[in-house]
């Protein structure tokens, strides 16, 4: 069983459009993570959420909206898709809020065109 | 900007030869990971070393933690073709907020 899972895999749409990214972990844990790695790799965190609770939101463009259903879910939703959101996109998510290891799923290579 | 930073950005290597990536950080910190990432996958967590710790081994693993010099470096022994990969380090301060440094892109050749 996948730990942490991400749908799609893929995902290529065109400018202006608006997508979702699904996480699902069955880790049981209270913390996940939304992650954007660009195409030199670098990877930079862009929300946390704790016990479906917003900690972390890093500055990222309103266009980018998170939503945790429960403890097991961190969807992520962007509006108005521009060509620089092209990249991966990793979810991950780690035991508790501090000091833990953190498990990623596979990413979502975004695509705009 | 990156709280860490990689060093080399790219190391190729013989099989069954010791890889040793550095990688260096800024500020303070509570612990300090490292993570593999193998071509088009997700990262895996590798091992995680706290800030009063020195040296943590794990298989053919050696990680070291100076914090004196804001540094850490990760160990391959007898590196393998399947040890090919991106390798991260993470710095963890306040809460778990994980910041990586760019990677080193390590090449084993059979």
């Amino acid at each position: 069983d996948t730990a942490v899972s991400q749908t799609p895999k893929y995902l290529v749409t065109q400018m202006g459009n608006d997508k979702s990214i699904k996480c699902e972990q069955n880790l049981g844990h209270d913390t996940m993570y939304w992650y954007k790695q660009d195409s030199k790799k670098f990877l930079k965190i862009m929300f946390s959420y704790n016990n479906k609770e917003l900690i972390i939101n890093e500055t990222v463009p309103n266009r980018f909206s998170p939503k945790s259903p429960d403890k097991a879910h961190l969807n992520l939703h962007i509006n108005s898709l521009e060509l620089g959101d092209s990249a991966v996109y990793f979810c991950a998510s780690s035991h508790a809020w501090t000091g833990y290891e953190q498990y990623f799923g596979p990413g979502t290579r975004l695509t705009v065109t | 900007s990156q709280q860490g930073e990689e060093d080399p950005q790219a190391l190729s290597i013989q099989e069954g030869e010791n890889a040793t990536m550095n990688c260096s950080y800024k500020t303070s910190i509570n612990n300090l990971q490292w993570y593999r990432q193998n071509s088009g996958r997700g990262l895996v967590h590798l091992i995680l070393i706290r800030s009063n710790e020195r040296e943590k081994h794990s298989g053919r693993l050696r990680v070291t933690l100076d914090t004196s010099k804001k540094s850490s470096s990760l160990l391959i022994t007898a590196s393998r073709a399947a040890d090919t990969a991106s390798y991260f380090c993470a710095t963890s301060n306040a809460g778990n907020m994980l910041t990586f440094g760019g990677g080193t892109r390590l090449m084993v050749k059979p």
